[in-house]
Parts: structure tokens; sequence; C-alpha cells
């Protein structure tokens, strides 16, 4: 058992060029969840899904966007990463009717 | 606005300690509160929920309260080992936000020998 594994644990990325952060979770959750963590700001949620199919904005959503084609994978995309998009970023997921939160171990992302 | 402070922000105590993490919430509507542990390069671990009903939950060494009338909640950890440090975030969920949790920057704790 797993848990919540995020691809890859780091990237260097140049201004401009885009990516995909994978989650996996194989607890069979409904709800997904990407944050962005940085120095002195606390956790920030970016988008979250609440199922298989469906989506949602956070707080910071805007330069990124997300798909759950299938209800164990939640894709973070940057289009055209800036230097701002330079984080550390968590997914992390839980039951329907739960409310503890479980994290992946990050990925390490610079954009430069 | 809804916010979420802990101080202080880093701390160090001998090995044997009890201690005592703060943090303080902007708006008493809240559906729980989360206290997590975060280690080095690594994701967060959650350590205790609290619902807005309850005033405390233990777990080992750990005891976390609420008081939402204050805006306060505090994880006390008993005789402190060199293996509880880490940095240690309190979550809020409150009433209305759906899945948003709002994280405060957390509390980094040294134990020393």
């Amino acid at each position: 058992n797993a848990g919540v594994t995020q691809t890859p644990k780091f990237r260097v990325l140049k201004t401009g060029q885009s990516m995909t952060l994978l989650c996996a979770q194989d607890m069979n959750h409904e709800y997904m969840y990407w944050y962005r963590q940085d120095p002195g700001m606390g956790l920030r949620l970016i988008h979250y899904s609440v199922g298989e199919g469906t989506t949602a904005k956070g707080e910071v959503p805007d330069g990124y966007n997300v798909s759950r084609l299938k209800k164990q994978n939640f894709l973070l995309g940057l289009e055209s990463a800036a230097p701002s998009q330079t984080s550390v970023y968590f997914c992390a997921s839980r039951t329907w009717t739960g409310e503890k939160l479980f994290f992946g171990s990050g990925t390490q992302l610079s954009v430069l | 606005k809804q916010e979420v402070t802990q101080i202080p922000a880093a701390l160090s105590v001998p090995e044997g300690e009890n201690l005592v993490l703060n943090c303080s919430f902007t708006d008493s509507a809240i559906y729980n509160l989360q206290w997590f542990r975060q280690d080095p390069g690594k994701g967060l671990t959650s350590l205790l929920l609290i619902q807005s009903s309850q005033r405390e939950q233990t777990s080992g060494r750990l005891n976390a309260s609420l008081d939402k009338s204050s805006g306060r909640s505090t994880l006390y950890i008993a005789a402190s080992q060199p293996g509880d440090s880490a940095t240690y975030l309190c979550a809020v969920r409150y009433t209305g936000t759906a899945s948003k949790l709002t994280f405060g920057t957390g509390t980094r704790l040294q134990v020393t020998l």
C-alpha cells in the first residue's frame, strides 16, 4: 500500500516550458488536492477534485490546469512555466466522509 | 480574512521537556482543525484532527486542544525526544469553505540532546 505517490520528485524547467505532475493514490479516495508550499506563506490550494471527472479551483489556480480522468490519478499541468511557479508541490487525498488528509512526499520544481 | 497564525516560527528545547505549540485563527466559525508534522524534504503527516464540537484530542504523547471562542489551538508534546524534531503545522477548515484548508506557516521544532 503506497498511499499517495508523486512523480517526479525534482524538476528544473526553463521559462515557457510545459510539464505535468502526476499524483497517484491507491486508497480509493474521492477527494484529491494540489497544494504549493512557499517559504513564509504556508500551503496554498491550487486545484482540487471531489471525484473522477471533476475539478475545481482553489485559491491560487492561475497558470495551472488539472485533470482527473481516473479516480486514482490527479494531474497538475503547467502550460507555460514562470519563475513565480518555483515551489514545492504537494498532492493530498482523503475519503468522502473523512477529514484526515494524506499527503505525497512532494515535487520540488524550479523554473529558471 | 480567514487566516491561521503560528508563533513562534522556531523553537529549540532540550530533550525531556514538555512543550506547547500555538495556533491562532481569525474566525471562530470553524468546521475542524488539524495538526500536521512535516519532516525536511517530506510531505505532511496528519497527527490529530479536532472537530469543532470537541475540546481536545490525544494520541500518545500528543494532546491538541481547541478553544473556538478565543480562536486558539495548542499542541502539547510531553517528554520531548530528538525524534520529535520537525515542523508542525496547523490547518483550519472554516465553515462553508467546502474542501479548503487554511494552513499556518508552521513552527520548526528542534529537540536537543
